[in-house]
């Protein structure tokens, strides 16, 4: 079965530094990745995708992932974070079927 | 684009009840979804829904079931509802099997607190 690991709990960073969430997969096969993030009291939104081709990924607000194989990992990137980026991250591997299995999340905070 | 509707944002319920959670999607997607969400664990799957009356359990069914009479209308029950069913629905909707790699479109949870 497919697991998903989320090493960080909890990151604060300054407005204006880059940014980088870990997540590593366990999975037979080359799964389908995602990165979704969650505003407060809010559902999941998804900021970008995975599943073949270049292994980094542009997805919507400013954020990259990069999907490396040999280290089963597909981390999320910001160059430069806003404030109005604090909110709680997951990383997700999925099935063509459909199922998504996610990871525990990552709560970002951003310093002014 | 897709909208998700699950049509409470907060409930709260006496322990026994009977809930309903209500998820209505706006477009001709197949398969949908529930979640639920608590701290430190992430998302967990309960049951999920492949096509109208039409159900498979998730990874954590026990206490729960579904009903899907009508494409667009996947409902959560709580058969008795208990304390340790406190915590936060989500639904979530993918156009259909084999488009696993478009990715989820979700609603906004519904906070339920058993009492």
């Amino acid at each position: 079965a497919q697991s998903v690991t989320q090493p960080d709990i909890h990151i604060t960073v300054s407005e204006g530094a880059s940014l980088e969430l870990r997540c590593n997969y366990s999975y037979g096969a080359t799964p389908y990745l995602f990165w979704y993030v969650q505003s407060p009291g809010q559902g999941l939104q998804l900021l970008l995708k995975y599943f073949s081709g270049d292994t980094l990924v542009q997805g919507i607000k400013g954020f990259e992932a990069e999907f490396k194989r040999s280290q089963s990992s597909f981390n999320l990137r910001k160059p430069s974070v806003h404030w109005s980026d604090a909110a709680e991250y997951f990383c997700a591997v999925g099935l063509n079927a459909g199922k998504s299995t996610f990871g525990d999340g990552t709560t970002l905070t951003v310093k002014p | 684009d897709v909208k998700v509707t699950q049509s409470s944002r907060y409930l709260v319920k006496r322990t026994g009840e009977k809930v309903f959670l209500e998820c209505v999607q706006d477009m001709d997607h197949e398969n949908m979804f529930w979640y639920r969400q608590d701290p430190g664990l992430g998302l967990r799957l309960i049951y999920f829904s492949y096509d109208v009356k039409m159900k498979e359990k998730g990874d954590i069914p026990e206490g729960y079931s579904v009903s899907r009479e009508k494409k667009e209308r996947f409902s959560l029950i709580l058969e008795s509802a208990s304390t340790n069913q406190t915590s936060m629905y989500l639904c979530a909707t993918l156009l259909e099997s084999g488009t696993g790699g478009r990715g989820y479109t979700f609603g906004s949870g519904t906070r339920l607190t058993v009492v």
